[in-house]
């Protein structure tokens, strides 16, 4: 079964201009939840997408935004970027549809770097 | 008081040896707390996650120990081997947000040979 896939791996981007990043999650998870990673913060929830619907949403200001398609790949969305938006975006996928714990699965990242 | 507090930051055992790394949390409404491993270049995997109605699971070398009255969870790896080296998180979620994970800030764990 293959894991999920986080593309694109690295990207180098300037400080205003905006990225996408894309996450396909293990076949079957309607789940997808991205945080972003960070030497001085850690690990940080931006947000989570079922059924292509927002579920939840992290402290992160409005230039961060996501979405998920019909056969459950999200993208998330960066505008105008900034140097502190330097960062490994991590993607999981989760299998589950109602609340309680899940076992999420994540993807290897996308490492993002703004000059 | 979201905050889950992680120590210690790095962790350098001999082979053989016990890993032991403590978390605190502070919101009484966390049910869910898993332990994740990352390597380097990869995503972080799930090791093995408590519920607040076990003080302790056990799963291989990998042990939980749970305290809800004071709010501290810790993991403990038994015959630690080089191959364990990497970092560590706690973290915490509570129902109808279980993915929703608020995370320690990660303990550098080193295995001697």
């Amino acid at each position: 079964k293959a894991g999920v896939t986080q593309t694109p791996r690295y990207l180098i981007k300037t400080r205003g201009q905006q990225v996408t990043l894309s996450c396909s999650p293990i076949s079957g998870h309607r789940s997808v939840s991205w945080y972003q990673q960070t030497p001085g913060q850690g690990l940080q929830f931006l947000f989570e997408y079922f059924s292509e619907t927002q579920r939840n949403k992290g402290n992160f200001p409005g230039r961060f935004s996501g979405r998920q398609f019909s056969n459950s790949r999200s993208e998330m969305n960066v505008s105008t970027l900034e140097l502190g938006d330097s960062a490994l975006y991590l993607c999981a996928s989760s299998p589950e549809v109602s609340s309680g714990a899940n076992v999420l699965t994540f993807g290897a990242g996308s490492r993002l770097t703004v000059l | 008081q979201q905050q889950v507090k992680q120590s210690p930051q790095s962790l350098i055992v001999q082979k053989g040896g016990i890993s032991i790394i403590n978390c605190a949390y502070e919101n009484t409404a966390f049910d869910y707390f898993p332990w994740y491993q990352q390597f380097p270049g990869k995503g972080p995997a799930l090791l093995i996650a408590i519920r607040p109605d076990v003080s302790e699971k056990k799963e291989g070398r990998f042990t939980i120990s749970f305290n809800k009255s004071a709010k501290q969870f810790s993991l403990h790896i038994m015959d630690s081997q080089p191959g364990d080296s990497a970092t560590y998180f706690c973290a915490a979620s509570r129902s109808g947000s279980a993915r929703q994970l608020t995370f320690g800030s990660g303990t550098q764990l080193t295995v001697l040979p």
